[in-house]
This record gives structure tokens, C-alpha cells and sequence, in this order.
């Protein structure tokens, strides 16, 4: 009964590969999140969908690319990847009262 | 731009002592802030909200203040545990559609 899931959660891959994770949330929440936490430990936002709409995109790169088939799922593709992209990735749906869930996290490395 | 500061990277407490955690910003008008949890290798928790018209919160062991004159929210746990130790974050929301804004967390660890 898993609020919020993301998978993989160890992602090892080579600089140039392209990769997708997945995050689907049970909460029935119409708001969705993906945020990047980088070695610094800094969360920093990336998109926000809101019922399968684009609402938030924070300055990232185009090789970034969320896709939102309904308002349960919201995914992450990332197209030529590079060492600066290895960081953990969180995906989170907002209920209705503003507070955030977190999925475990999707740990990505680029080498 | 907007910026949001926690007040040390690393806190050191005796179990049983209250924690203080602070949360100070500049360039923002937030209609309410967050606090949450991170343990290592996991999302972080939601732990209370306060929001810009409410001056305490308070939830078990756990109180936050929040003083929109001196744009600053302070954290406190009281008669901490070594179960506490975690690193905390604030968070800032305008609005219902606006982008979070994360502190850069405090890393808290109680000794026991």
C-alpha cells in the first residue's frame, strides 16, 4: 500500500545513454512533482503536473522530459545524459491541504 | 532572488533536550512553510505546516513558529530522542500552485 513509488531505485548508467523513471502515486492527488536532490543534499524542484498538465518547469534542461499519461503517473525521460545529471531524483503528489508525499527516491549515477 | 537558509548544517544534542531548528528567508512572501523529515536514503516526510496568519503549531514533542516580520521559522523538539536524529527542512509556498522553495536542511543527531 505504497503511497508513492519510483522505480528503479539504483540506476547505473553511461554518460550518452538515454533513461526513463517511473513514479506512480495511490493517494489520488491531481498535483505531481519531480525534484532533483543533489550531492549537497539541496532539493530543488524540476516540474509539476498537475491532472496531466505542465504547471512548473524550472529551468531544465530540454534532455529532460516529463510525460504525464494520467494523474496517478508521472515519469521522467532523460535523453543524453551527463555526469551532472547523477544525483537522486524524487517524484511527489500534493494533497489537497499542501503537504507533499515523497516517493523512496531513484538514485542515479552517469559515469 | 529568494533565498532560504537553515541555521547550521550540523546540530549536536543531548537526548532529552530540546532541539531548536531555524529557518530564516529573504525575497519572499510565503503564504505558509513546511518542515520536514529526510532520513538517509529515503524521501523526505511531512511533519507540520504553519501557515503566514498562524504564530504556533504544535504536534506531539513537535512546535513551530512562524514570524513573517522577521521572515524566520524556528523548529523545536522537545525532550529529543536519538530516533530524532535526521536532517530537517523547511519549505516555503506561495501559493497552492506554486513552486516549493527547500531549505538546505539541518542535519540534527542526538546523542544519547
Amino acid at each position: 500500500d505504497t503511497a508513492v513509488s519510483q522505480t528503479p531505485k539504483y540506476l547505473v548508467t553511461q554518460m550518452g545513454n538515454d533513461k526513463s523513471i517511473k513514479c506512480e502515486q495511490n493517494l489520488g492527488h491531481d498535483t505531481m512533482y519531480w525534484y532533483k536532490q543533489d550531492s549537497k543534499k539541496f532539493l530543488k524542484i524540476m516540474f509539476s503536473y498537475n491532472n496531466k498538465e505542465l504547471i512548473i518547469n524550472e529551468t531544465v534542461p530540454n534532455r529532460f522530459s516529463p510525460k504525464s499519461p494520467d494523474k496517478a503517473h508521472l515519469n521522467l525521460h532523460i535523453n543524453s545524459l551527463e555526469l551532472g545529471d547523477s544525483a537522486v531524483y524524487f517524484c511527489a503528489s500534493r494533497s489537497k491541504w499542501d503537504t507533499q508525499y515523497f516517493g523512496p527516491g531513484t538514485r542515479l549515477t552517469v559515469l | 532572488s529568494q533565498k532560504i537558509e537553515q541555521n547550521s548544517e550540523a546540530l549536536n544534542i543531548q537526548e532529552g533536550k530540546t532541539a531548536t531548528l531555524t529557518c530564516n528567508y529573504t525575497n519572499y512572501s510565503p503564504a505558509y512553510l513546511q518542515w520536514y523529515r529526510q532520513d538517509p536514503g529515503r524521501g523526505p516526510v511531512f511533519l507540520l505546516l504553519i501557515r503566514e496568519n498562524e504564530k504556533e503549531k504544535r504536534k506531539e514533542r513537535l512546535k513551530v513558529t512562524f514570524d513573517t516580520t522577521l521572515k524566520q521559522s524556528l523548529f523545536h523538539i522537545t525532550a529529543s530522542q536519538p530516533a530524532d536524529s535526521a536532517t530537517y527542512l523547511c519549505a516555503l509556498v506561495k501559493t497552492s500552485y506554486d513552486k516549493v522553495i527547500f531549505g538546505p536542511g539541518t542535519s540534527l543527531s542526538v546523542i544519547p
